[in-house]
């Protein structure tokens, strides 16, 4: 079953807190995406990550880390976590990074700092 | 660079009409074009894409999308909604003067009512 999960799904921390998001998929695809989504602004690219410690900067990289030791894993991280960057966070994996490749997204993670 | 606008961002259908959900995009390079459905509290997930050729493309579920070079359009149809077709719909631009990214519209939001 082709999947792409993410954890926790639900997440409150306060302002300074460190935050790790984790994504997982199962499909072995190379090509792996976080992005945040806020109302009225679609999903913005924080980062990609064309396989195991190939990382690049997306739109709005600032604020975030990123750690990719294996295929299926994409880990996000917030260090000392601001109150802006509450928001709803998607893991995207593809296979390929092409200009079409389809991508597959998680459930999210809602998270909520305060 | 590159950019994605969808001018409407709610609309209401009732049941058993038609449906446009209308998308304009930006590109200075060719355009890969893909429509996305969010339902409530889940990711995202490909309706249909554009590539090339037949400028009509057909997706799931009913789905189709016409788009036109002339007119930078990509619109999202469907001859007859149904209630479970409520969500939010994103049209999504990839191009190649994009940096192989995915720049994605605002989001339209669909109620369907009975």
């Amino acid at each position: 079953d082709m999947k792409v999960t993410q954890m926790p799904r639900y997440l409150i921390k306060r302002m300074g807190e460190n935050v790790l998001l984790e994504c997982g998929q199962d499909m072995s695809h190379e090509t792996m995406y976080w992005y945040r989504q806020d109302p009225g602004l679609g999903l913005q690219l924080i980062y990609i990550s064309y396989d195991v410690d190939s990382n690049s900067e997306g739109d709005i990289p600032k604020g975030y880390r990123v750690s990719r030791k294996k295929r299926e894993h994409f880990s996000l991280i917030l260090d000392s976590a601001k109150t802006n960057q509450t928001s709803v966070y998607f893991c995207a994996s593809s296979l390929g990074g092409g200009l079409y490749a389809e991508q597959f997204f998680g459930p999210g993670t809602r998270l909520t700092v305060l | 660079a590159q950019s994605v606008t969808q001018p409407d961002a709610r609309v209401t259908v009732s049941e058993g009409a038609s449906l446009q959900l209308r998308c304009k995009y930006s590109s200075s390079g060719t355009p890969y074009l893909f429509w996305y459905v969010q339902y409530p509290r889940q990711g995202l997930q490909l309706l249909l894409k554009y590539y090339s050729g037949d400028p009509v493309v057909q997706g799931v579920n009913g789905f189709e999308a016409e788009f036109s070079k002339s007119n930078s359009s990509f619109h999202l149809r469907k001859a007859s909604v149904h209630w479970s077709d409520s969500a939010v719909y994103f049209c999504v631009l990839s191009s190649t003067g994009g940096n192989n990214k995915l720049t994605f519209g605002q989001g339209t939001v669909l109620s369907v009512i009975p």
